[in-house]
């Protein structure tokens, strides 16, 4: 149960696009369609912002977009906004009922 | 409107157990997955085990097996984790967090309590 493989770091100006990769194995991201994403601001709790690679859930603004090829998912915010500076983390199942999450990366808004 | 509340902050010297709280509110308890996700300072998100309280079973992360304890109490709505033989890197904010989805789940986390911050130290 390897931790997920993100960037430390990504960035953009306001109004552009940013990708962030999250790279698993065959054990976990590229078997189950269980991909996570989460936002966590400083001295907050996360928050679930895509679910099962690409859903979003109720509020989440679809700036928001994830997908999945193979080993390696990833979370792309479109039109970047201030507020969207903050860490994210991905997490995939992992069979057996066990989660493995990533990193992390701190996404700066410039 | 779902609410989990942790217990408050504690203070551990190395060597000892630490077992923390999560009272969930809101909701249908039994039916979903309560996980323990902690977070060391500075440093990235780590799952450390589940249960479902309708089914009492948990799961545990191979890191944490054999140290750590979850449980439910389906007569208070309230999750427990425990840490046993602690040491300073265990010092970290623990989370509970419930599945998006009841039943076996989808692995994602909607409800979040608010962390309780354990300071391991002599």
């Amino acid at each position: 149960q390897s931790a997920l493989t993100q960037p430390p770091s990504a960035s953009g100006s306001p109004g552009q696009s940013v990708t962030i990769s999250c790279t698993g194995t065959s054990s976990d991201v590229g078997t189950y369609n269980f991909v996570s994403w989460y936002q966590q601001h400083p001295g907050k709790a996360p928050k679930l912002m895509i679910y099962e690679v690409s859903k979003r859930p109720s509020g989440v603004p679809d700036r928001f977009s994830g997908s999945k090829s193979g080993n390696t998912a990833s979370l792309t915010v479109s039109g970047l906004q201030a507020e969207d500076e903050a860490d994210y983390y991905c997490s995939s199942y992992a069979g057996s009922n066990t989660v493995v999450f990533g990193g992390g990366t701190k996404l700066t808004v410039l | 409107q779902v609410q989990l509340v942790q217990s408050g902050a504690e203070v551990k010297k190395p060597g000892s157990s630490m077992k923390v709280s999560c009272k969930a509110s809101g909701g249908t308890f039994t039916t979903y997955a309560i996980s323990w996700v902690r977070q060391a300072p500075g440093q990235g998100l780590e799952w450390m085990g589940r249960i479902i309280p309708m089914l009492g079973i948990p799961n545990y992360a191979q890191k944490f097996q054999g140290r750590v304890t979850i449980s439910a109490d389906k007569s208070t709505s309230t999750a427990y984790m425990e840490l046993s033989s602690l040491r300073s890197e265990d010092t970290a904010v623990y989370f509970c967090a419930r599945d998006r989805r009841d039943g076996p789940g989808d692995y994602s986390f909607d409800y979040w309590g608010q962390g309780t911050l354990v300071f391991v130290s002599s």
